[in-house]
């Protein structure tokens, strides 16, 4: 089944302890990116990638880190978490071509919810 | 700053009616305006797009509409059914893959 899985789906951490959200795509999808979800604030992109060693910001870029050493895998790093990490991440993939009429919007994962405590 | 905004929180319709779901932008310069509609505990899922150089785009009970002079986007759903109750986001961008999404709309679907 073609998908994009993350892992864990529930993390509880403690402030400043470096984690990783693993991110994992079966349909050798060229673009990788990463959102997260916050009440009232809608789905915010935090880092993207075009294709392996390819990298980039998104709008909230801070306090994370990412890799993109296989074009398969995309995980998320947050060196030291901060409560104001505390949201609900989602891991998304797509094949080239362009969005839009192309008809390639991205697929994303189930999310991962993560509390910074 | 929000570039894109869903000025409507949430939206009920009667099962069978159209669902219109809004959204503005305030950027000319993004070239492509998708929507994802998302069930809870689940990612979202991308359902129709649409190019700046169209102005509608059709795909089965789902038209989503570009006014590019007004930069407003929208979302026609006909006939509205129950599975259709989730929250959905307009996203944009700007030829790049950096995705602006909208702060989403609730639809409940009233049989």
């Amino acid at each position: 089944e073609a998908q994009v899985t993350q892992n864990p789906r529930y993390l509880i951490t403690v402030t400043g302890k470096k984690l990783t959200v693993t991110c994992s795509q079966n349909m050798n999808h060229e673009y990788m990116s990463w959102y997260r979800q916050d009440p009232g604030l809608g789905l915010r992109q935090i880092y993207y990638s075009m294709n392996v060693e390819v990298t980039d910001k998104g709008d909230v870029p801070e306090g994370y880190k990412v890799s993109r050493k296989e074009k398969r895998n995309f995980p998320l790093i947050l060196e030291s978490p901060s409560p104001n990490q505390t949201s609900l991440y989602f891991c998304a993939s797509r094949p080239p071509g362009g969005q839009g009429p192309k008809g390639y919007g991205y697929t994303f994962g189930s999310g991962t919810r993560l509390t910074v405590v | 700053d929000q570039q894109v905004k869903q000025n409507s929180p949430s939206l009920s319709v009667q099962e069978g009616r159209i669902s219109i779901l809004n959204c503005d932008y305030t950027n000319s310069m993004f070239d492509y305006f998708l929507w994802y509609k998302k069930y809870p505990a689940e990612g979202p899922t991308f359902l129709i797009s649409i190019s700046s150089i169209k102005d509608k785009n059709e795909d089965g009970r789902f038209t989503v509409f570009l006014n590019k002079s007004a930069k407003h986007l929208s979302l026609h759903i006909v006939p509205s059914q129950p599975g259709d109750s989730a929250v959905y986001f307009c996203a944009v961008s700007f030829g790049n893959e950096k995705l602006t999404f909208g702060t989403g709309t609730r639809l409940t679907i009233i049989p």
